[in-house]
Protein backbone atom coordinates (compact mmCIF):
# COMPACT_ATOMS: atom_id res chain seq x y z
CA UNK A 1 0.00 0.00 0.00
CA UNK A 2 0.96 3.68 0.38
CA UNK A 3 3.22 5.66 2.91
CA UNK A 4 4.99 8.22 3.33
CA UNK A 5 7.61 8.82 6.03
CA UNK A 6 8.77 12.06 7.28
CA UNK A 7 12.33 12.75 9.07
CA UNK A 8 11.48 12.42 13.30
CA UNK A 9 11.03 15.83 14.62
CA UNK A 10 10.93 17.76 16.52
CA UNK A 11 13.01 20.46 14.73
CA UNK A 12 14.44 23.51 16.67
CA UNK A 13 15.59 26.39 14.53
CA UNK A 14 16.58 30.34 14.86
CA UNK A 15 15.06 32.10 13.02
CA UNK A 16 16.66 33.02 9.39
CA UNK A 17 18.20 29.52 9.65
CA UNK A 18 17.71 27.12 6.47
CA UNK A 19 15.09 24.72 6.79
CA UNK A 20 14.51 21.32 5.27
CA UNK A 21 11.91 18.44 6.37
CA UNK A 22 12.85 15.44 4.65
CA UNK A 23 10.09 12.94 2.83
CA UNK A 24 9.99 9.92 0.87
CA UNK A 25 6.81 7.86 -0.22
CA UNK A 26 6.15 4.56 -1.43
CA UNK A 27 2.97 4.08 -3.63
CA UNK A 28 1.98 2.57 -7.05
CA UNK A 29 1.60 4.73 -10.17
CA UNK A 30 2.22 8.20 -9.89
CA UNK A 31 0.90 9.97 -7.16
CA UNK A 32 0.17 13.96 -6.59
CA UNK A 33 2.88 15.37 -3.27
CA UNK A 34 1.35 17.74 -1.17
CA UNK A 35 2.65 19.78 2.21
CA UNK A 36 0.32 20.67 4.28
CA UNK A 37 0.68 23.13 7.79
CA UNK A 38 -1.00 22.71 11.36
CA UNK A 39 -0.77 25.35 13.45
CA UNK A 40 -1.36 25.15 16.65
CA UNK A 41 -5.08 24.05 17.46
CA UNK A 42 -6.08 24.72 13.85
CA UNK A 43 -6.86 22.43 10.92
CA UNK A 44 -4.37 21.40 8.31
CA UNK A 45 -3.83 24.03 5.32
CA UNK A 46 -2.49 23.55 1.51
CA UNK A 47 1.28 24.66 1.90
CA UNK A 48 2.46 23.47 -1.66
CA UNK A 49 1.71 20.47 -4.22
CA UNK A 50 3.37 18.86 -7.31
CA UNK A 51 1.40 16.70 -9.70
CA UNK A 52 4.50 15.27 -11.29
CA UNK A 53 7.99 14.50 -11.47
CA UNK A 54 10.13 17.37 -11.88
CA UNK A 55 7.42 19.37 -10.31
CA UNK A 56 8.36 22.67 -8.28
CA UNK A 57 5.68 23.33 -5.56
CA UNK A 58 5.97 26.19 -4.12
CA UNK A 59 4.61 29.07 -1.66
CA UNK A 60 5.04 31.65 1.36
CA UNK A 61 9.15 31.24 0.46
CA UNK A 62 8.77 26.80 1.03
CA UNK A 63 9.76 24.53 -2.18
CA UNK A 64 9.62 21.47 -2.98
CA UNK A 65 10.44 19.15 -5.63
CA UNK A 66 8.65 16.00 -7.06
CA UNK A 67 11.68 13.63 -7.14
CA UNK A 68 10.61 10.44 -9.09
CA UNK A 69 13.76 8.71 -9.31
CA UNK A 70 14.42 9.25 -5.49
CA UNK A 71 10.79 9.04 -4.45
CA UNK A 72 11.12 12.16 -2.72
CA UNK A 73 9.14 15.55 -1.79
CA UNK A 74 11.67 17.26 0.94
CA UNK A 75 10.44 20.56 1.96
CA UNK A 76 12.91 23.52 2.54
CA UNK A 77 12.91 26.88 3.35
CA UNK A 78 15.70 29.44 3.10
CA UNK A 79 15.30 31.22 6.49
CA UNK A 80 12.67 30.50 8.49
CA UNK A 81 10.34 33.14 10.91
CA UNK A 82 9.10 32.71 14.21
CA UNK A 83 5.46 32.55 12.81
CA UNK A 84 6.30 29.15 10.29
CA UNK A 85 6.60 27.18 14.36
CA UNK A 86 3.83 24.38 13.41
CA UNK A 87 3.37 21.06 12.24
CA UNK A 88 4.05 20.11 8.78
CA UNK A 89 2.52 16.84 6.75
CA UNK A 90 3.96 15.83 4.10
CA UNK A 91 0.76 13.36 2.02
CA UNK A 92 0.51 11.56 -1.14
CA UNK A 93 -2.63 11.37 -3.94
CA UNK A 94 -2.77 8.26 -5.97
CA UNK A 95 -4.29 9.48 -9.64
CA UNK A 96 -7.41 6.70 -9.13
CA UNK A 97 -8.42 7.49 -6.21
CA UNK A 98 -8.96 10.46 -3.25
CA UNK A 99 -7.88 9.42 -0.46
CA UNK A 100 -4.67 11.51 1.13
CA UNK A 101 -2.30 9.09 2.90
CA UNK A 102 -0.09 11.14 5.50
CA UNK A 103 3.17 10.74 6.92
CA UNK A 104 3.42 11.53 11.03
CA UNK A 105 4.19 15.08 10.66
CA UNK A 106 6.75 17.03 11.91
CA UNK A 107 7.41 19.59 14.57
CA UNK A 108 8.79 22.77 13.83
CA UNK A 109 9.83 25.42 16.12
CA UNK A 110 11.46 28.87 15.28
CA UNK A 111 12.80 30.75 18.15
CA UNK A 112 13.49 34.61 17.79
CA UNK B 1 -16.66 32.92 0.74
CA UNK B 2 -16.45 30.26 3.37
CA UNK B 3 -14.33 27.72 3.82
CA UNK B 4 -15.16 23.93 4.87
CA UNK B 5 -17.00 24.50 8.08
CA UNK B 6 -17.19 21.81 10.71
CA UNK B 7 -19.33 21.55 13.92
CA UNK B 8 -19.02 21.14 17.10
CA UNK B 9 -15.82 22.26 17.42
CA UNK B 10 -14.89 20.45 21.20
CA UNK B 11 -17.06 17.73 22.89
CA UNK B 12 -16.30 15.61 26.00
CA UNK B 13 -17.87 12.16 25.36
CA UNK B 14 -18.25 9.23 28.19
CA UNK B 15 -17.53 5.68 26.75
CA UNK B 16 -20.13 3.84 25.22
CA UNK B 17 -21.90 7.13 24.06
CA UNK B 18 -23.02 8.07 20.28
CA UNK B 19 -21.76 11.19 18.76
CA UNK B 20 -22.76 12.88 15.67
CA UNK B 21 -20.11 15.65 14.38
CA UNK B 22 -21.43 17.61 11.07
CA UNK B 23 -19.95 19.30 8.17
CA UNK B 24 -20.48 21.50 5.28
CA UNK B 25 -18.00 21.43 2.40
CA UNK B 26 -17.03 24.84 0.32
CA UNK B 27 -19.81 25.98 -1.43
CA UNK B 28 -19.62 24.02 -5.37
CA UNK B 29 -18.02 21.23 -3.57
CA UNK B 30 -19.56 17.64 -4.13
CA UNK B 31 -16.88 15.47 -2.59
CA UNK B 32 -16.67 15.22 1.37
CA UNK B 33 -14.00 13.01 3.31
CA UNK B 34 -13.35 12.59 7.06
CA UNK B 35 -9.88 12.08 8.54
CA UNK B 36 -9.20 11.00 12.32
CA UNK B 37 -5.86 12.37 13.50
CA UNK B 38 -4.96 11.13 16.91
CA UNK B 39 -2.06 13.26 18.95
CA UNK B 40 0.95 13.12 17.84
CA UNK B 41 0.20 11.52 14.42
CA UNK B 42 -0.92 12.20 10.74
CA UNK B 43 -4.69 12.36 9.97
CA UNK B 44 -6.10 8.59 8.68
CA UNK B 45 -8.72 8.68 6.33
CA UNK B 46 -12.08 7.35 7.57
CA UNK B 47 -14.86 7.88 4.60
CA UNK B 48 -15.13 9.49 1.24
CA UNK B 49 -18.55 10.57 -0.13
CA UNK B 50 -19.51 11.82 -3.55
CA UNK B 51 -22.87 12.61 -4.89
CA UNK B 52 -24.23 11.33 -1.74
CA UNK B 53 -22.66 8.15 -2.42
CA UNK B 54 -19.86 6.38 0.22
CA UNK B 55 -16.71 6.02 -2.36
CA UNK B 56 -13.95 4.87 -0.33
CA UNK B 57 -13.53 3.81 3.27
CA UNK B 58 -10.78 3.44 5.56
CA UNK B 59 -9.57 0.88 7.99
CA UNK B 60 -11.79 1.62 10.74
CA UNK B 61 -14.50 -0.21 12.63
CA UNK B 62 -18.35 -0.42 11.69
CA UNK B 63 -19.08 1.58 14.96
CA UNK B 64 -18.03 4.58 12.29
CA UNK B 65 -20.70 5.80 9.65
CA UNK B 66 -21.46 8.94 7.52
CA UNK B 67 -23.47 10.16 5.12
CA UNK B 68 -23.67 13.09 2.88
CA UNK B 69 -27.29 15.14 2.28
CA UNK B 70 -28.41 16.28 -0.68
CA UNK B 71 -27.01 20.14 0.19
CA UNK B 72 -23.83 17.82 0.28
CA UNK B 73 -22.94 18.04 4.39
CA UNK B 74 -22.29 15.09 5.59
CA UNK B 75 -22.57 13.85 8.70
CA UNK B 76 -20.19 11.13 11.12
CA UNK B 77 -21.55 9.43 13.22
CA UNK B 78 -19.21 6.87 15.80
CA UNK B 79 -21.14 4.35 18.09
CA UNK B 80 -19.94 2.88 21.09
CA UNK B 81 -17.26 5.00 21.90
CA UNK B 82 -13.97 4.02 23.15
CA UNK B 83 -11.16 6.25 24.62
CA UNK B 84 -8.58 5.37 21.57
CA UNK B 85 -11.49 7.54 19.68
CA UNK B 86 -10.49 10.57 21.08
CA UNK B 87 -9.44 12.29 18.54
CA UNK B 88 -9.44 15.55 16.05
CA UNK B 89 -11.72 15.00 13.02
CA UNK B 90 -11.11 16.38 10.29
CA UNK B 91 -13.45 17.15 7.42
CA UNK B 92 -12.11 17.54 3.88
CA UNK B 93 -14.19 19.16 0.41
CA UNK B 94 -13.26 19.16 -2.65
CA UNK B 95 -14.96 19.89 -6.44
CA UNK B 96 -14.73 16.60 -8.02
CA UNK B 97 -14.55 13.33 -6.91
CA UNK B 98 -10.58 12.27 -7.64
CA UNK B 99 -8.58 11.42 -10.45
CA UNK B 100 -8.09 15.05 -11.30
CA UNK B 101 -3.98 15.66 -10.46
CA UNK B 102 -4.33 19.17 -9.81
CA UNK B 103 -7.49 19.17 -7.96
CA UNK B 104 -7.11 20.48 -4.67
CA UNK B 105 -8.66 19.31 -1.25
CA UNK B 106 -10.09 21.82 1.52
CA UNK B 107 -9.79 21.28 5.36
CA UNK B 108 -11.98 22.60 8.22
CA UNK B 109 -10.78 23.23 11.55
CA UNK B 110 -11.99 19.84 12.64
CA UNK B 111 -14.24 18.78 15.40
CA UNK B 112 -11.75 17.71 18.79
CA UNK B 113 -13.69 14.92 20.74
CA UNK B 114 -12.45 13.73 24.09
CA UNK B 115 -13.92 10.27 25.34
CA UNK B 116 -13.90 9.56 29.31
Amino acid sequence: GNSVTQMEGPVTLSEEAFLTINCTYTATGYPSLFWYVQYPGEGLQLLLKATKADDKGSNKGFEATYRKETTSFHLEKGSVQVSDSAVYFCALREYSNYKLTFGKGTLLTVNP
Amino acid sequence: DAGVTQSPTHLIKTRGQHVTLRCSPISGHKSVSWYQQVLGQGPQFIFQYYEKEERGRGNFPDRFSARQFPNYSSELNVNALLLGDSALYLCASSSVEGGISGNTIYFGEGSWLTVV
